[in-house]
């Protein structure tokens, strides 16, 4: 398995202003990915963080809004921009390893902007 | 666009009783992966279930693919109110787990 952490744990926000989430994993991982959940509910994938390139965005998703990045094998940030009440979601990291064939999420941060 | 829809959305029940989770979709996965979530933490996979038919379980839980690998099944026996959590279903058609469809989530509260 491989462990997964995120900083913060928690933000309030104000409007218009942005916030950089951290993900930190504890062994060399092939895929990092970001999502957003509504608590209690699904998972909706943001993108794919790829080393040393840019990231792969889902439709409904743009860089300018999510920029992330990934510097190494084991740390990517997730910067959500200019930030309005309708961001408010819990942003997760996760992580593959190859031969693995599942995902290992961090605990997530939980995102509140006023 | 891949769907994966769960039923149902909120359980609340009693200890002691069995409950189904079901997961359905018009699209045909590789694998479906089962995780719990708990509050304040990530999805923790559960099981996956890679054959079209094949039964997984794993204590009191089990787990079921549908033979056409479009639907799938949680069943848990004797539910403990350690048992509550989101439950969430997860299609991969990757085949490597990279891309995967997350269901709509079911809710499962065990009363004691």
């Amino acid at each position: 398995s491989a462990v997964i952490s995120q900083k913060p744990s928690r933000d309030i926000c104000q409007r218009g202003t942005s916030l950089t989430i951290q993900c930190q994993v504890d062994s060399q991982v092939t895929m990092m990915f970001w999502y957003r959940q509504q608590p209690g509910q699904s998972l909706t994938l943001i993108a794919t963080a790829n080393q040393g390139s840019e990231a792969t965005y889902e439709s409904g998703f743009v860089i300018d809004k999510f920029p992330i990045s990934r510097p190494n094998l084991t740390f990517s940030t997730l910067t959500v921009s200019n930030m309005s009440p309708e961001d408010s979601s819990i942003y997760l990291c996760s992580a593959d390893r190859r031969g693995a064939d599942t995902q290992y999420f961090g605990p997530g941060t939980r995102l509140t902007v006023l | 666009t891949q769907l994966l829809e769960q039923s149902p959305q909120f359980l609340s029940i009693q200890e002691g009783e069995n409950l189904t989770v079901y997961c359905n979709s018009s699209s045909v996965f590789s694998s479906l992966q089962w995780y719990r979530q708990e509050p304040g933490e990530g999805p923790v996979l559960l099981v996956t279930v890679v054959t079209g038919g094949e039964v997984k379980k794993l204590k009191r839980l089990t787990f079921q693919f549908g033979d056409a690998r479009k639907d799938s099944s949680l069943h848990i026996t004797a539910a403990q109110p350690g048992d509550t959590g989101l439950y969430l279903c997860a299609g991969d058609s990757s085949g490597s787990a990279r891309q995967l469809t997350f269901g709509s989530g079911t809710q499962l509260t065990v009363l004691p």
